[in-house]
């Protein structure tokens, strides 16, 4: 069965530190796609990246950047240089097989930025 | 170019009572999703609508209910609410891609409150 974890509850980081938020997924599925959303206080899921399973690229948007192990299933997140901003509750998500709308969303990691 | 637009944002209701929610995804996106988030539960995937069909359905009671219309457009309905209703309800839209998984942009919600 698929299943997303996100062992870090909730991280509290001064600003400016760089902050890795960790996802590990479980598939049967050899064709996949994984997700990072965030969620700020007014509740709209904010979509930040999707991978599929055929890329293990990793991949960096400014100060964000992904990495992606298929070898220990793991989808990690790390935001260089944290702001107050970036203060949310980040989720990793599966889709549930291939060309499936359903996410499976791990539990979040509530990430606090003090300035 | 506009989001995905979910009304009502608030509401509050008895158990008992029934409530219909709606969601406008945005202009071209053919694929509405409903997810349910709780303290408790987290984010658990209620149902997908593609072109007016129900592809996708969560394990929810058959009290959650759904549709779309031609326009795209989708409502949800729960029926007999219970206390364990209250919840942001997530409405979700994507461009149905030829392949694979596209990306989901998600509305602010609609914070249901059942008394």
């Amino acid at each position: 069965a698929q299943k997303v974890t996100q062992a870090q509850t909730e991280i509290s980081v001064v600003e400016k530190e760089d902050v890795t938020l960790d996802c590990v997924y479980e598939t049967r599925d050899t064709t996949y796609y994984l997700f990072w959303y965030k969620q700020p206080p007014s509740g709209e899921l904010v979509f930040l990246i999707r991978r599929n399973s055929f890329d293990e690229q990793n991949e960096i948007s400014g100060r964000y950047s992904w990495n992606f192990q298929k070898s220990t299933s793991s989808f990690n997140f790390t935001i260089t240089a944290s702001q107050v901003v970036d203060s949310a509750v980040y989720f990793c998500a599966l889709s549930e097989r291939d060309s499936s709308y359903k996410l499976i969303f791990g539990s979040g990691t509530r990430l606090l930025v003090r300035p | 170019k506009a989001g995905v637009t979910q009304t009502p944002r608030y509401l509050i209701k008895t158990r008992g009572q029934q409530v219909t929610l709606s969601c406008s995804p945005i202009s071209g996106h053919r694929s509405v999703s409903w997810y349910q988030q709780t303290p408790g539960q987290g984010l658990q995937f209620l149902f997908e609508y593609f072109s007016e069909t129900q592809r996708n359905k969560g394990n929810f009671p058959g009290r959650f209910s759904g549709r779309q219309f031609s326009n795209s457009r989708s409502e949800m309905n729960v029926s007999t609410l219970e206390l364990g209703d209250s919840a942001l309800y997530l409405c979700a839209s994507s461009l149905v891609a030829a392949r694979g998984v596209g990306e989901l942009f998600f509305g602010e919600g609609s914070r249901l409150t059942v008394l």
